[in-house]
């Protein structure tokens, strides 16, 4: 079946360090996504892809970036991470119809920067 | 002001019941309108679509007011089961997949 992973699942690490969250999806979608999500917010765009070599900022894109260099994978990337970017992060995908709606989410990556 | 609002909660009710969300929207242009369900730790998956005419699935009834930019759902005989929280969820006006999630409303259903 196809599916959309996210590794690692739990990472911890420290203020400075960069970081590299992995997402991969067998769904062949053309448009990828992240998000983040922290309470009181719910779901935040970082960056978005709608195919290969194509990259886009979010919302909240600043210390963050993302490369699509293949249709299955967009690794979400923190420079330098940050006390404010410990977070549960969301990767996602959908097809080309763009008013479906129905983004196929990961199971999250949780975050924490010490 | 937020794109996407939505009370977050909790609402406690006993099983059986029936209870409604409400959602607001800012951006006018917005043509799309869903929700989602979100269980505890889990991701976020798509519950239903919102339709103009309004849409029913089984216990749960959908509305998009575009006039008032207000969107609705309604659960009815609520389940055990039905405890998540439920995200509003609006596309980007320029309509190129993007999605606005409101922060979500926790339901707790009560035995």
């Amino acid at each position: 079946d196809a599916e959309i992973t996210q590794s690692p699942r739990h990472k911890i690490t420290e203020t400075g360090r960069q970081v590299t969250l992995a997402c991969h999806q067998t769904w062949n979608h053309n448009n990828m996504f992240w998000y983040r999500q922290d309470l009181g917010h719910g779901l935040r765009l970082i960056h978005y892809s709608y195919g290969v070599q194509d990259t886009n900022k979010g919302e909240v894109s600043d210390g963050y970036s993302v490369s699509r260099s293949n249709t299955e994978d967009l690794p979400l990337t923190l420079e330098s991470a940050a006390s404010s970017q410990t977070s549960v992060y969301f990767c996602a995908s959908s097809d080309g119809q763009l008013n479906t709606g129905e983004l196929f989410f990961g199971e999250g990556s949780r975050l924490t920067v010490l | 002001r937020k794109e996407v609002e939505q009370d977050p909660g909790p609402f406690n009710v006993p099983e059986g019941a029936t209870v409604a969300f409400n959602c607001t929207y800012s951006n006018s242009a917005s043509q799309s309108f869903f929700w989602y369900r979100q269980d505890c730790r889990k991701e976020p998956k798509l519950l239903m679509s919102v339709y103009s005419s309004g849409n029913e699935d089984g216990r749960f009834t959908a509305q998009l007011n575009r006039a008032s930019q207000y969107i609705s759902l309604l659960i009815r005989d609520s389940k055990l089961s039905d405890s998540a929280t439920y995200l509003c969820v609006v596309s980007s006006s320029s309509n190129t997949g993007k999605l606005i999630f409101g922060q979500g409303t926790t339901l707790q259903v009560k035995p």
